[in-house]
């Protein structure tokens, strides 16, 4: 069963705290981006990979970090500088030459308090 | 700056009626607008996907519209369902010679609410 698989689908701490949102695709694709999704604004790009171990900021990659190692696997860490981490947090991957089809998984509300 | 600007952000339709969404855009450096759809509580799937070339695409109950010289685009949703109740996504994708290569830029989104 092809697709993205992101966990856990909620995730809550502390303020001050680091955490890492996993993301992995079965689909061989060679993109992956991470997306922040907050009401009325649409997705927001936070990072992107087009190939192993090299990845590029989006538009909002303050206090973000991400890896990627493996081809299927790109973690999204959030870290304590981020200043409004509480949002729902969407991992979607591609084919290099179709970008403009992006599959996405099922997301991760993080909530910090 | 929003390259891609959305309206409205929320649509109620009769069961049966035409849903229409508008995008327009600033940005001349793109070469494929998709439409996404997302139900709650899920990650959005890709509906339709236009080039510029091309004025008109329809899949189904769903087609694009697109006005290259006033650089805008829609989406009309046919005989509107319930199910069709969802929040669409507009986007643009950058050419590879733009600063957004690869990259899709979205719409604030708009929350469809067909009425049975």
């Amino acid at each position: 069963d092809g697709g993205i698989t992101q966990s856990p689908k909620y995730l809550f701490r502390k303020e001050g705290q680091n955490v890492t949102l996993s993301c992995e695709q079965n689909l061989n694709h060679d993109a992956m981006y991470w997306y922040r999704q907050d009401p009325g604004q649409g997705l927001r790009l936070i990072y992107y990979s087009q190939i192993v171990n090299d990845f590029q900021k989006g538009d909002i990659a303050e206090g973000y970090s991400v890896s990627r190692e493996k081809k299927e696997s790109f973690p999204l860490t959030v870290t304590s500088a981020q200043k409004n981490p509480t949002a729902f947090y969407l991992c979607a991957s591609s084919q290099l030459g179709q970008t403009y089809e992006q599959y996405f998984g099922p997301g991760t509300r993080l909530t910090v308090t | 700056q929003q390259q891609v600007k959305q309206s409205p952000q929320s649509l109620i339709v009769q069961k049966g009626g035409i849903s229409i969404i508008n995008c327009a855009y600033e940005n001349t450096a793109f070469d494929y607008f998709p439409w996404y759809q997302q139900f709650p509580g899920k990650g959005p799937a890709l509906l339709i996907a236009i080039r510029p070339d091309v004025s008109e695409k329809k899949e189904g109950r769903f087609t694009i519209s697109f006005n290259k010289s006033a650089k805008q685009f829609s989406l009309h949703i046919m005989d509107s369902q319930p199910g069709d109740s969802a929040t669409y996504f507009c986007a643009a994708r950058g050419t590879l010679v733009s600063s957004n290569t690869g990259k899709l830029i979205f719409g604030q989104g708009t929350t469809l609410q067909v009425k049975p």
